[in-house]
């Protein structure tokens, strides 16, 4: 198993600019979820999904857009970066979001928006 | 509203030294507690999870207490060794604050040679 991947690793977009976040997991796991890492800020979940089709807002969904067309994938989008999205984004997935199992990371995307 | 602490913040210790990497929370209202480890510029690597019923988890040389109605958990690192630094985090998941992990700010551990 691959586990959680992410593309792309760095990525450096200019203020207005839009791209997307790929997330992939080969676990079938049915939730997965998207978090930001800041200094002092610790990590802060952006969106999540419960399953294919279903997404709903995490603590600071605004300026992102996901959906959930498949099990594996899970991709966030940018609608218009701003320099305050600056950050490392995680994506994470775990066989259910009952709480009762762990939940595993990708290895990050750093996002700089000038 | 849930808030999770790590104390200390930062610790170097001498290689072979044990210790212990301290973390509470606010609402006891948990399902499980989970530990991470972070190396520079990576993601997150799961080293343990404790369920709410359980008091501790060990793994190898790690060992984490969950202690719900203080709100305290404790990692326990024996014979610790120079590639055990890194950042290590807890965090906690609770129902009533959604589906999400409410994380704590790690404690950047240095175990020198």
């Amino acid at each position: 198993n691959a586990g959680v991947t992410q593309t792309p690793k760095f990525q450096v977009l200019k203020t207005g600019q839009s791209m997307t976040l790929q997330c992939a997991q080969d676990m079938n796991h049915e939730y997965m979820s998207w978090y930001r890492q800041d200094p002092g800020m610790g990590l802060r979940l952006i969106h999540y999904s419960v399953g294919a089709g279903i997404t709903d807002q995490g603590e600071v969904p605004n300026g992102y857009n996901v959906s959930r067309s498949t099990t594996e994938d899970f991709p966030l989008r940018l609608l218009s970066a701003a320099p305050s999205q600056t950050s490392v984004y995680f994506c994470a997935s775990s066989p259910a979001g009952t709480g009762n199992y762990e939940q595993y990371f990708g290895p990050g995307t750093r996002l700089t928006v000038t | 509203k849930q808030e999770v602490t790590q104390i200390p913040a930062a610790l170097s210790v001498p290689e072979g030294e044990n210790l212990v990497l301290n973390c509470s929370f606010t609402d006891s209202a948990i399902y499980n507690l989970q530990w991470f480890r972070q190396d520079p510029g990576k993601g997150l690597t799961s080293l343990l999870l404790i369920q709410s019923s359980q008091r501790e988890q060990t793994s190898g040389r790690l060992n984490a207490s969950l202690d719900k109605s203080s709100g305290r958990s404790t990692l326990y690192i024996a014979a610790s060794q120079p590639g055990d630094s890194a950042t290590y985090l807890c965090a906690v998941y609770s129902w009533e604050y959604g589906n999400k992990l409410v994380f704590g700010a790690g404690t950047i551990l240095r175990v020198k040679s």
